[in-house]
């Protein structure tokens, strides 16, 4: 199957400072990824949606300025938390359908952010 | 607006079958999706439905109506790494997935 990787897994950063994400795709093209935040015990939540050569779309609530992603190829979107803050501690989750399938979307192993 | 409801959370004994339903509202319907989700990892794909009826795939099997608004993943055979939590997703007008809250199925031995 289509294998996403996502870089770093796991990261701690001190409040006030900016933390870069990659979600690559491995063995096919993606035009689209999408970026998801989940909570403890909650599910989830689609921040925006990353178009390559484009400008992201995102979510109602989701502050552009503080989330920039970037999709420079078809096989990289980035997510810059900028700022971080500790409310921004979560696990963010990448996923990408195969170019011209939407129907099944793969997700990267995410990436937990803690922010001290 | 949309909408997609789940149980929070299930019990069920391991070898034995259980049934997590899944309802939904939404504007538009691109197919309804079901993810299994362990703690601390990303969600992997289970099963994928379009048209109404039954899709078997090993253990587990999905079930659409689509007039119902309406879906169940069948889980058979339970064994203890099913432990996990169980994500309903229906794909909107848009293609994007509109995502349940998931249901904790915990298995015991």
């Amino acid at each position: 199957g289509a294998v996403v990787s996502q870089h770093p897994s796991w990261v701690i950063c001190k409040s006030g400072t900016s933390v870069k994400i990659e979600c690559r795709s491995l063995d096919f093209q993606a035009t689209t990824m999408f970026w998801y935040r989940q909570f403890p015990k909650q599910s989830l939540m689609l921040m925006a949606t990353s178009n390559e050569g484009s400008k992201a779309t995102y979510e109602q609530g989701v502050e552009k300025d503080k989330f920039l992603i970037n999709h420079a190829s078809l096989t990289l979107s980035t997510l810059t938390v900028t700022s971080a803050h500790p409310e921004d501690s979560s696990f963010y989750i990448c996923s990408a359908p195969r170019t011209g399938d939407f129907y099944e979307q793969y997700f990267g192993p995410g990436t937990r952010l803690t922010v001290t | 607006g949309q909408n997609i409801d789940q149980p929070t959370e299930m019990t069920a004994t391991e070898g034995a079958i259980v049934q997590i339903n899944c309802t939904y509202q939404t504007s538009g319907f691109n197919g309804l999706f079901w993810y299994q989700q362990h703690a601390g990892e990303a969600p992997t794909f289970l099963s994928y439905n379009v048209l109404d009826g039954l899709e078997e795939k090993g253990r587990f099997s999905s079930f659409l109506s689509r007039s119902k608004g309406y879906s169940y993943l069948l889980l058979k055979e339970l064994q203890m790494k099913d432990s996990a939590s169980y994500l309903c997703a229906v794909g909107d007008s848009n293609y994007q997935l509109i995502w349940g809250a998931g249901t904790k199925l915990i298995i015991k031995p």
